[in-house]
């Protein structure tokens, strides 16, 4: 049973703002939600994390709702070089549960 | 500040062959270390993890194994290769609540 569904992949231009959701219906209460962005040939890079409400930083903003069933990843005003695929990880390493598995990732293209 | 070196960063192997990969983490104490392999265009599966030395955990059966030596050194290997086995893969540790940290991954191919 996967533990989040992302849509496969979308399309933006440069400088709209891209939200990103991810469905996580099965999220336990020690859960994290965690977002990556992975380019080709490299490993994932963390960009942010949250557990509830929102949460910014300096390049992202993550939208969690109160059942936290979902989240919302918004980059604002995307560039060309924000072509990547995007992961929602939902898990916590410890306490007896440390299976961090990735669901498929949305390939996001920013178009000139 | 903690870092995550893996290597070889690429090999070419033939079938049957052996494999070693070896992930090593410095900079932080006990962390729970994680081996993911990506196929091409696909994403990232995970392989094995571990909490502490000596202590692996499979998700996937396979011809793969893992151990853990040190506290921060975790190695991928197999005795015989198969073409299936092809891929990327990335070593990653984490303290707690999810946020990996991934080192530069290792390309096999397998011919």
């Amino acid at each position: 049973l996967a533990k989040t569904t992302q849509p496969i992949s979308m399309d933006s231009y440069e400088g709209q703002e891209v939200n990103i959701t991810c469905s996580h219906n099965n999220i336990a209460t020690n859960d994290y939600i965690t977002w990556y962005q992975q380019f080709p040939s490299q490993g994932p890079r963390f960009i942010i994390q949250g557990y509830k409400t929102k949460v910014t930083n300096e390049v992202a903003s993550l939208f969690i709702p109160a059942d936290r069933k979902s989240s919302t990843l918004s980059l604002p005003r995307v560039s060309l070089s924000d072509t990547a695929v995007y992961y929602c990880l939902v898990g916590y390493s410890g306490a007896g549960s440390y299976q961090l598995t990735f669901g498929k990732g949305t390939k996001l293209s920013v178009i000139p | 500040s903690q870092t995550i070196h893996q290597w070889p960063a690429t090999l070419v192997q033939p079938v049957g062959s052996p494999l070693s990969l070896e992930c090593t983490v410095e900079g932080t104490s006990n962390p729970n270390l994680y081996w993911y392999r990506q196929a091409a265009g696909r994403g990232l599966q995970l392989l094995f993890y571990s909490v502490g030395i000596g202590q692996i955990s499979s998700e996937v059966p396979q011809n793969l194994s893992a151990s853990r030596p040190q506290d921060r050194q975790f190695i991928l290997s197999s005795k015989k290769l198969l073409l299936s086995d092809s891929g990327f893969y990335l070593c990653a540790w984490t303290r707690v609540a999810g946020e990996l940290f991934f080192g530069e991954g290792s390309r096999l191919t397998v011919l």
